[in-house]
């Protein structure tokens, strides 16, 4: 069974840094494309970043762009978000998911929620 | 990477048939056979209707169908059944290899 844990949510200050972290089993981690989505609150779902498989190319949206930084550990079987200069717009539910083709998301951790304010 | 285009919301009774649309641009829908369907309950994760344009992935309903024509992209949703009440999102790869969503659309079963 596959299974998407998410963790590292809170509550931080604008300005400051997260890192959530996401640990997968169940299938092949390092063979598949992994991404991150996000959905504020009462809001709909927007796509923040995504790494391939090696973890050799990352893709980034332009919200997050300059700010964020996703990684994977493939011997862990973990990805990660890096997130700096948290503005309170970064207030959401982030997700992580497993890539079936061309971000197509096939499998969805439960979220973790990050709420910057001060 | 400005969001794709969907209704705010559509409604149907028991038994009928909807569709919700999902607009794009020749640099996402249009030129990518990469649009992707997901249904949303409140406070759940999404769950992948449709991959590849028109691909249902192992255990969704038959139901649940799509299609493309040009940039915009189709779910339609046959034999509505009550349990269909959700949230319906599209996605798609773009030529910035990143993805983009559309803003949802709210699907009321009468």
């Amino acid at each position: 069974e596959v299974q998407l844990l998410e963790s590292g949510g809170g509550l931080v200050q604008p300005g400051g840094s997260l890192r959530l972290s996401c640990s997968a089993s169940g299938f092949t981690f390092s063979s598949w494309f992994m991404i991150w989505v996000r959905q504020a609150p009462g809001k709909g779902l927007e796509w923040v970043s995504a790494i391939s498989a090696s973890g050799d190319s990352t893709r980034y949206a332009d919200s997050a762009k300059g700010r964020f930084t996703i990684s994977r550990d493939n011997s862990k079987n973990t990805v990660f978000l890096q997130m700096d200069s948290l503005r309170a717009e970064d207030t959401a539910i982030y997700y992580c998911a497993k890539d079936l083709s061309g971000y197509s998301a096939d499998y969805w951790g439960q979220g973790t929620l990050v709420t910057v304010s001060s | 990477q400005s969001a794709l285009t969907q209704p705010a919301s559509v409604s149907g009774s028991p038994g009928q048939s909807i569709t919700i649309s999902c607009t794009g641009t020749s640099s996402d829908v249009g030129y990518y056979n990469f649009v992707s369907w997901y249904q949303q309950y409140p406070g759940k994760a999404p769950q992948l209707l449709i991959y590849d344009v028109i691909h249902r992935p192992p255990g969704v309903s038959s139901r649940f169908s799509a299609s493309k024509s040009g940039n915009t992209a189709s779910l339609t949703i046959s034999g509505l059944q009550t349990e269909d009440e959700a949230d319906y999102y599209c996605c798609s790869y773009t030529s910035s290899r990143t993805g983009v969503f559309g803003g949802g659309t709210k699907l009321t079963v009468l």
